[in-house]
């Protein structure tokens, strides 16, 4: 059965510092990966996706993650973290070349201090 | 281009009672799924509309049904609430091509409470 991991459910970094967060999945086939945001009590914006091709993929608030199969991982990075990036945070895995389904990690609550 | 809109933002309800959610997908769209957030977790699956008929289920009771239009327009109705009911309801628009359904793109959602 398709999973996705988030280990960190908190993260807390300094507003200008780089930020990596972590998501590790389990699909039998390449799977598309997604990581969306979410500010409190807001729907989900999508930061950016993974289909095919290019392992690392440009998203949008200057958002970059890179897919690994030989570590089941997709990471999300930005080099340097604004206040306003503070939210939480989901990797989700859906069926390619299927009905897309969404599988969510459990998210990474993100906290940004001045 | 308007995005995901959904209806209403917020609803209260007691316990026993019946609920309609309403979704409009992006302009484009041909595909609906509907997730239930409950607070602090992540969204579930609950179903999938194509074509006007469900094509894929989560693991969620027949108390859960829903409708799509032949404006792609959709409908999230849960009867008998109970209080485990109360969650953010999020509806996601996607375009399906081939079969295949490509990125979802999701709406502000509908909060229920249920007392």
């Amino acid at each position: 059965a398709q999973s996705v991991t988030q280990p960190d459910i908190h993260i807390t970094v300094s507003e200008g510092a780089s930020l990596e967060l972590r998501c590790n999945y389990s699909y039998g086939a390449t799977p598309y990966l997604f990581w969306y945001v979410q500010s409190p009590g807001q729907g989900l914006q999508l930061l950016l996706k993974y289909f095919s091709g290019d392992t690392l993929v440009q998203g949008i608030k200057g958002f970059e993650a890179e897919f690994k199969r030989s570590q089941s991982s997709f990471n999300l990075r930005k080099p340097s973290v604004h206040w306003s990036d503070a939210a939480e945070y989901f990797c989700a895995v859906g069926e390619s070349g299927g009905y897309n389904k969404l599988i969510f990690g459990a998210g990474t609550r993100l906290a940004v201090h001045p | 281009d308007a995005g995901v809109t959904q209806s209403p933002t917020h609803l209260i309800k007691t316990r026993g009672q019946q609920v309609t959610l309403r979704c409009s997908p992006k302009s484009g769209h041909d595909t609906v799924s509907w997730y239930q957030q409950a607070l602090g977790q992540e969204p579930q699956f609950i179903f999938q509309y194509y074509e006007e008929e469900e094509r894929q289920r989560g693991n969620f009771p027949d108390r859960f049904s829903g409708h799509q239009f032949p404006n792609y327009s959709s409908e999230l109705n849960v009867n008998a609430l109970l209080l485990g009911d109360s969650a953010l309801y999020l509806c996601a628009s996607s375009s399906t091509s081939g079969g295949v359904a490509g990125t979802q793109y999701f709406g502000p959602g509908t909060r229920l409470l249920v007392l």
